[in-house]
């Protein structure tokens, strides 16, 4: 089945610097990839999500960026805010058959420091 | 529009007890899902409903069953819990692929002891 590697586990900026989460998978067959923010307590919420057939998409501070040869996508959030502060989830998934069953990599928390 | 819904919130329950975690979505998709949430592991897939009538399991099934009651709704049921079911539990819904895409939509959680 799919396996999905998360890094970094922790990551700590200074509020106003970029973060950048990475994300590896191991199924040439995932064609959706999505980012979930998940805030103390709360559930995951999604926050943005790419396709196969494209290799990067933006909105507005976030943006995610796909290397399918390589198998691998990235979060980059630029001009950080204390509210960005959660812990970040990637996932993978396959079409088809596979009904939209996501596999989660294990998550980054991320503190932004005002 | 409430989206997905889950019921308890929260619940403590002894070695061998029985419990069903209820999830209902208002937003007329047909896949369901039910994931646990344990520290450093992310979310894992326990059972899964693609349409009305059908479940299949995920990645971590056992000691569970699930039950699609109807589109709207989908229970998962711990017959005899155990320690190591310990966990926040999520239930989620996406709509068909052809529209919008494969979005996932979580409930609020239940976080569910065992002692």
């Amino acid at each position: 089945g799919e396996n999905v590697e998360q890094h970094p586990s922790t990551l700590s900026v200074q509020e106003g610097d970029s973060a950048v989460i990475k994300c590896t998978y191991s199924d040439s067959a995932s064609n959706y990839f999505p980012w979930y923010k998940q805030e103390l307590g709360k559930r995951p919420q999604l926050i943005i999500d790419i396709r196969s057939n494209v290799g990067e998409k933006k909105d507005q501070r976030i943006a995610v960026t796909l290397n399918k040869t390589a198998k691998h996508f990235s979060l980059h959030i630029t001009e950080t805010q204390p509210e960005d502060s959660a812990v970040y989830f990637c996932a993978a998934s396959r079409g088809g058959t596979s009904y939209g069953k996501l596999t989660f990599g294990q998550g980054t928390i991320l503190t932004v420091h005002p | 529009n409430a989206g997905v819904t889950q019921t308890p919130k929260f619940q403590v329950l002894k070695t061998g007890q029985s419990m069903t975690l209820q999830c209902a979505q208002d937003m007329n998709h047909n896949s369901m899902y039910w994931y646990r949430q344990d520290p450093g592991m992310g979310l894992r897939l326990i059972y899964y409903s693609a349409s009305e009538g059908t479940t299949d399991k995920g990645e971590v099934p056992n000691g569970y069953n699930v039950s699609r009651l109807n589109k709207r709704e989908f229970s998962l049921r711990l017959e005899s819990a155990a320690p190591s079911q310990t966990s926040v539990y999520f239930c989620a819904s996406r709509g068909d692929a052809g529209r919008g895409g494969n979005k996932q939509y979580f409930g609020p959680g239940t976080r569910l002891t065992v002692t």
